[in-house]
């Protein structure tokens, strides 16, 4: 089992709708990180979360430390919002584990 | 905010040359800069973590002698593949843990590297 899991791992939404991305980890953390990779590769880092919540324009991230859980929202997606979404974890023994992303495809 | 600009973006070379990956801080010193590797469809892994100053920690089953890994500053780690064969191609990306904020990690854009 992954240390870091991310559900879903496809999923395809019309423009306009909420979506939501999870990711769960199963080892103790000192932050979580949330990454956008580009069809192309190139890698955009969203939000780094220790604690509580976060909020950037339309992106929304929010992490609950007891349950081992984050979660990453999208308000009135678009097209452009297609991409992987990477949730990454830095362990207590300082490594930065990631999951295998989730592809997102926005329909117009 | 910090940024880490990472160089070049994209990149096709042949099967025997050496190719070199630079990762700069720009705001900021890096004290400490990781190395990742990303196959299709694959998480992003860890190859080695590079300190200013000092030789690099390689993960286990990633050949050091094959990736060369310099970190002879605090604004710069540079990547090179060397001898590099159609197998290496993949998506390379650097990582700098932020010096003045404790957990903080910034990522480089990536490189992909195609060996023909």
């Amino acid at each position: 089992k992954n240390e870091v899991e991310q559900s879903p791992q496809n999923l395809t939404a019309q423009e306009g709708e909420f979506i939501t991305i999870n990711c769960s980890y199963s080892v103790g953390i000192s932050a979580l990180h949330w990454l956008q990779q580009h069809p192309g590769g190139g890698i955009v880092s969203l939000f780094m979360l220790s604690s509580g919540k976060k909020k950037h324009g339309r992106l929304i991230a929010t992490i609950n430390i007891q349950e081992k859980h984050s979660s990453l929202h999208i308000t009135a997606s678009h097209p452009r919002d297609s991409a992987v979404y990477i949730c990454a974890v830095r362990s207590r023994d300082d490594k930065i584990i990631f999951g295998k992303g989730t592809r997102l495809h926005i329909l117009p | 905010g910090a940024v880490v600009s990472q160089h070049p973006s994209r990149v096709i070379c042949k099967s025997g040359t050496s190719v070199k990956i630079e990762c700069r801080s720009l705001d900021f010193q890096a004290t400490t800069m990781f190395w990742y590797r990303q196959f299709p469809k694959q998480s992003l892994m860890l190859m080695a973590t590079s300190n200013e100053g000092s030789k690099a920690t390689y993960e286990q089953g990633v050949e050091k002698d094959k990736f060369l890994i310099n970190h002879a500053s605090l604004t710069l780690s540079t990547l090179t593949v060397t001898s590099a064969h159609p197998e290496d191609s993949s998506f390379y990306i650097c990582s700098a843990r932020l010096s003045v904020e404790l957990y903080g990690y910034t990522f480089g854009s990536g490189t992909r590297l195609t060996v023909v």
